[in-house]
């Protein structure tokens, strides 16, 4: 069974809408990450959260929000895309927001803006 | 901050043969990092291979091998006989027991041929 869920697997949206990426970890961790990949670039660091908290937020644009309702959810609000932003997007979860501790990757949500 | 450099983009190798993917390290603020290799196999999600987080010491798994040279700050991965399953990109990363983000390098595509 998936012990992090990314939903959806793949998206397509227009410029300028707005999209909530899912994520959900079933490993009891207390700290989640989102990373983003574009073509042919570097994984990106954007947020951390531990125990539903921001910890460290590496992403300039204030179109980016993470969304904590639950320990094990941390989503993703992207507003006003832009095609920039097409990118593939991982959420991660660790024991504790600890450096020593081993992230567990999702398997992604591909974004396509158009 | 700290940075991870990966020069290898891309490396093929054939089956059976010696690989050695270079990861060298800058680290910015006082004290040791943590290293890391992860990788993500075809169709499937990013995920640990090793980890060392003293420096000095070394770390396996699944045949491979990373050693934390600290005077060099590297931390080479290697594996003395590659197999067709090997093929995957591989990252090298570094974490600090803080609450910053971790760093990720760009990744090499290994590819083995049969």
């Amino acid at each position: 069974d998936p012990k992090i869920i990314q939903k959806p697997k793949y998206l397509v949206a227009v410029t300028g809408s707005e999209k909530i990426l899912i994520c959900e970890q079933y490993l009891g961790h207390n700290a989640m990450y989102w990373y983003r990949q574009s073509a042919k670039k570097p994984l990106e660091f954007m947020f951390s959260y531990s125990y539903q908290k921001l910890m460290d937020n590496q992403t300039a644009s204030s179109r980016f929000q993470p969304q904590s309702s639950k320990k094990n959810h941390l989503d993703l609000q992207i507003t006003a895309l832009k095609p920039d932003d097409s990118a593939t997007y991982f959420c991660a979860s660790s024991q504790d927001h600890w450096g020593e501790d081993t992230q567990y990757f999702g398997p992604g949500t591909r974004l396509l803006v158009l | 901050g700290d940075s991870v450099t990966q020069t290898e983009g891309q490396v093929t190798v054939s089956e059976s043969k010696s690989l050695i993917i270079n990861c060298t390290y800058s680290a910015t603020s006082i004290g040791y990092p943590n290293l890391f290799w992860y990788v993500r196999y075809p169709g499937e999600g990013l995920q640990l291979l090793l980890k060392v987080i003293t420096a000095g010491q070394k770390g396996s798994s699944r045949g491979f091998e990373a050693t934390y040279n600290k005077e060099a700050t590297s931390f080479h991965l290697q594996k003395a006989s590659v197999q067709e399953s090997d093929s995957a990109v591989y990252y090298c990363a570094l974490s600090r027991n803080n609450n910053n983000a971790p760093r990720f390098g760009a990744g090499t595509k290994l590819s083995v041929k049969p």
